[in-house]
């Protein structure tokens, strides 16, 4: 399966800020996807990212908070927007080709002061 | 919309034990349904899978079968080891290969020696 690269692993800032995780694979994928993992909490998908086109986005996720970009067919960005402390959380990038299974990066850890 | 339900945790077994970790789900159409395992400091992996009814997936001694008519998934091992101590999720795909994955709460898995 892909090999998939996030940054940073994990990261704390300050509220009222903003930081763009990159997700990079070693191989062409079709679908990226972006998930949040509250602490204690289930994944739960914010955005679809396509490739030459704007995101798709979940019910409760929007654009404005979660901008996300795709250039390509091995590598997406995530940015969380005025960062308050409710976004801290896991947030993973996952990967897949047609049908077959997603594919999870290690996740990118962020904490809010 | 779609629904992932699963037994919350901990759970907590002796080596050797017979495993059963119950997920049952709600979605329309035929979903594809899916075990990940995510071990202490790792990433989430996939640990198996299955796309129609009756199918059985299995992998490292686990085997789930999909079952239309109970809408169940349930994962189960006959021996397990400390080394399987980890959070299960159940999740499925409802539909085309650009849909993201629904996932359950997560099961934590303790085995003790």
């Amino acid at each position: 399966s892909a090999v998939i690269s996030q940054k940073p692993s994990r990261d704390i800032c300050q509220r009222g800020t903003s930081l763009t995780i990159q997700c990079q694979v070693d191989s062409q994928v079709t679908m990226m996807f972006w998930y949040r993992q509250q602490p204690g909490q289930s994944l739960t998908l914010i955005a679809t990212a396509n490739q030459g086109s704007e995101a798709t986005y979940e019910s409760g996720f929007v654009i404005d908070k979660f901008p996300i970009s795709r250039p390509n067919l091995t590598f997406s960005t995530l940015t969380v927007s005025n960062m308050s402390p409710e976004d801290s959380s896991i947030y993973l990038c996952s990967v897949a080709n047609s049908n077959q299974p997603q594919h999870f990066g290690d996740g990118t850890r962020l904490s809010i002061l | 919309g779609n629904s992932v339900t699963q037994m919350e945790g901990p759970v907590t077994l002796s080596e050797e034990a017979f495993l059963t970790i119950n997920c049952t789900y709600t979605a329309t159409g035929y979903p594809s349904l899916f075990w990940y395992v995510q071990y202490p400091g790792e990433g989430l992996q996939l640990l198996l899978k299955a796309t129609k009814a009756d199918d059985k997936g299995s992998n490292k001694g686990f085997e789930a079968t999909y079952r239309k008519e109970t809408t169940s998934f349930h994962l189960e091992k006959g021996s397990v080891q400390v080394s399987d101590s980890a959070v299960y999720f159940c999740a499925l795909k409802a539909g085309g290969g650009a849909d993201g994955l629904t996932f359950g709460k997560g099961t934590h898995l303790i085995i003790q020696p």
